[in-house]
């Protein structure tokens, strides 16, 4: 079974600090997006990385792609309190043509202004 | 097009009473998928559709769940007699699978279902 590992599960912090979400698996994965969902929505698409060791930039979101593609993390620069959400890593199984995703746990950000 | 849309928004039912869910993919998408999410954990994948043959189903999704996709369009997800436990919000996403690769991965808003 494949599982995806998020950590820290909540975070919470002042306006301006920077902080970083990892996602780990011992599993490999073909593919592995980052999604942000706000309550009582559908998560939402930030990046999708496919490359071991790809790095995507999305303005003050920087996204990694482990060298191995069994790990990813976000790392956000001057968080602001609109970045409050939780989000998830999923990752496409990497052996088969299914689209499930695989999802992490969630991290639960709360930026304070 | 609008997204995907999933009604209802929600629904509170009794516990035995049986429910169904719509979704309506992006019109183009040839494959959708049901994921159910409870609070503060991600969502998991229940089964999944490419036109309208179901490819896979989860373990999650017991004899009291079943889905259908009649046209290749629209989608519904019945749940015949609830229990307390089915409690979640219900996911729906659509995208477009098309030479080896799937393009436009979209979530709806949810269905969020309550068994009292």
């Amino acid at each position: 079974t494949q599982l995806l590992e998020q950590s820290p599960q909540f975070l919470s912090i002042q306006e301006g600090e920077n902080l970083t979400v990892y996602c780990n698996s011992s599993s490999v994965f073909s593919s592995l997006q980052w999604y942000r969902q706000e309550p009582g929505e559908g998560p939402v698409l930030l990046v999708t990385v496919v490359t071991g060791g790809e790095v995507k930039k999305l303005k003050r979101l920087t996204f990694q792609f482990g060298d191995a593609r069994k790990d990813s993390s976000l790392h956000i620069t001057a968080a602001q309190p609109g970045d409050t959400g939780l989000y998830l890593c999923a990752g496409r199984d990497g052996s088969s043509n299914t689209g499930k995703l695989i999802f992490g746990q969630g991290t639960t950000l709360q930026v304070k202004p | 097009d609008t997204g995907v849309s999933q009604n209802p928004r929600h629904k509170i039912t009794k516990r035995g009473q049986n429910v169904t869910f719509r979704c309506d993919p992006i019109s183009e998408h040839n494959r959708l998928y049901w994921y159910r999410q409870t609070l503060g954990q991600g969502p998991e994948f229940l089964t999944y559709f490419q036109n309208e043959a179901q490819l896979e189903k989860s373990r999650l999704l017991s004899d009291r769940f079943s889905a259908e996709r009649p046209k290749g369009s629209f989608s519904t997800l019945e749940i015949q007699r609830t229990e307390q436990g089915d409690s979640a919000m219900y996911l729906c996403a659509s995208s477009m699978r098309r030479g080896g690769r799937e393009y436009g991965y979209t979530f709806g808003s949810g269905t969020r279902l309550t068994v009292v």
